[in-house]
């Protein structure tokens, strides 16, 4: 079963420019988020879709970062225009429900800096 | 302030020694799974508890669940270099439609 797949691996951009990061999730998993890891901290959930619909984005600051799930697959995270603290890894999980009564699966993540 | 909190932040050990660490959640949990990640690297499920007093091994990792005193605890016997990396929690706090991580723990194992 193939897993998660992000790209890019990593992103060197400086501060002011556009970023765009891609998901494939999991073949029939309808469940997908977005999470940001700041270096020595734990994950902090960005969006989350059920489908193509968005179901908690309470914590994606949206002046600046935006994502959609075009067809209920694929998915893309943006920041435009990108801030020094936005160096992160942002990684991408998806799932069968929308609880987590069932494991996550995790991408390997994009690594950003911004300089 | 962080939902859930993982102590100690970070741990150096002797290959060999044992170690434990720990997840406390400022709500009732709903589920409570331990994660590895290596550095740079998406994350690795490694179990998951539901039932208070649960308690899961795999290899030479065991989890157990308090869920009266919200916490669970991950234990390693006879560490490794291998387990090396970063431990996190999470958890279902709610209604089970949102999860968050602990902070994380880093461990190091020093051959």
């Amino acid at each position: 079963e193939a897993g998660v797949a992000q790209s890019p691996r990593y992103k060197i951009i400086e501060k002011r420019q556009s970023v765009a990061f891609w998901c494939n999730p999991i073949s029939g998993h309808a469940t997908l988020y977005w999470y940001q890891q700041i270096l020595g901290q734990g994950p902090k959930l960005l969006i989350q879709f059920q489908n193509n619909g968005v179901v908690d984005d309470s914590q994606l600051p949206k002046d600046r970062f935006s994502a959609e799930r075009l067809k209920g697959v694929d998915s893309t995270l943006k920041i435009q225009p990108a801030k020094l603290e936005d160096s992160a890894v942002y990684l991408c999980a998806s799932s069968t429900l929308t609880g987590w009564a069932t494991e996550a699966f995790f991408g390997q993540g994009t690594r950003l800096t911004v300089v | 302030s962080q939902e859930l909190e993982q102590s100690p932040q970070s741990l150096i050990v002797q290959e060999g020694k044992n170690l434990t660490i720990n997840c406390t959640s400022s709500k009732t949990l709903y589920g409570l799974y331990w994660y590895k990640q290596k550095y740079g690297e998406g994350l690795i499920f490694l179990m998951m508890l539901q039932k208070g007093g649960e308690e899961k091994s795999h290899e030479k990792i065991t989890a157990k669940l308090d869920e009266k005193k919200q916490q669970s605890s991950l234990h390693i016997t006879a560490s490794q270099p291998s387990h090396a990396g970063i431990y996190l929690c999470g958890a279902d706090l709610n209604t089970g439609n949102q999860f968050y991580f602990g902070t994380g723990t880093s461990l190091t194992v020093i051959p």
